[in-house]
């Protein structure tokens, strides 16, 4: 079965740091891999999709990466503004079934 | 405006009732899913399904039913045979791959219902 685990849990970061969140998974026959930000008490919003033949995406300020042998996923975030502080949580697609594991989030505070 | 509705946003629950959470969708996804979501940890996917009339079990289906009549709609029945349905239920949806080297299966989530047992 896919485990996927997420460290740190926690971050604290001052405004304007560059900041790195880990995502790492133990089955590498993935068919893609997503991170998603939640705010508190709402649904998931997607930031980025990889899929399994590409190494990294980027949007804005954000670029993941993805690195299947090793089982790990990296989600860089440049420049950190307090609108950034979420959780934020990544998730692995098995192979071309429809199932989903997520991981259990990196809870991000950026302080003013 | 294309997106993924739920209702209601809370709900109580007595002991020994069903109820039932709704969820919408107007993107004319294929794929619909249901997961749970317990504090400080991840989604468990709880029923999912790829086509109207069709759905399959997740993780932790048990204590749990599903119906998918129409394409936009999947609701969600948490029965009494579930003895602990206090959490954040999340309804998603998304397109099917066509099995090809583009897959647009990005998955759309709705705000969620929280749901407390009294």
């Amino acid at each position: 079965k896919q485990e996927v685990t997420q460290i740190p849990a926690a971050l604290s970061v001052p405004e304007g740091e560059n900041l790195v969140l880990n995502c790492s998974f133990t089955d590498s026959a993935i068919y893609n891999l997503q991170w998603f930000r939640q705010d508190p008490g709402k649904g998931l919003t997607s930031l980025l999709l990889i899929q399994s033949s590409q190494r990294e995406q980027t949007s804005g300020r954000l670029n993941a990466s993805l690195d299947k042998s090793s089982g790990r996923s990296t989600l860089y975030i440049a420049a950190s503004q307090p609108g950034d502080s979420a959780t934020y949580l990544c998730a692995v697609r098995r192979t071309l079934l429809l199932k989903f594991y997520f991981g259990s989030g990196t809870k991000l505070n950026v302080k003013p | 405006d294309g997106g993924i509705t739920q209702s209601p946003k809370y709900l109580f629950r007595k002991e020994g009732q069903n109820v039932t959470l709704s969820c919408e969708q107007n993107l004319n996804h294929d794929a619909m899913y249901w997961y749970r979501q317990d504090p400080g940890q991840g989604l468990r996917l709880i029923y999912y399904s790829q086509i109207v009339n069709d759905f399959q079990k997740g993780d932790i289906a048990e204590g749990y039913s599903v119906s998918r009549e129409k394409k936009e709609s999947f609701p969600l029945t948490v029965t009494s045979a579930q003895k602990n349905p206090t959490a954040f239920y999340l309804c998603a949806s998304s397109t099917l791959t066509s099995g090809g080297t583009t897959s647009t299966d990005t998955q759309y989530f709705g705000p969620g219902t929280r749901l407390t047992v009294l």
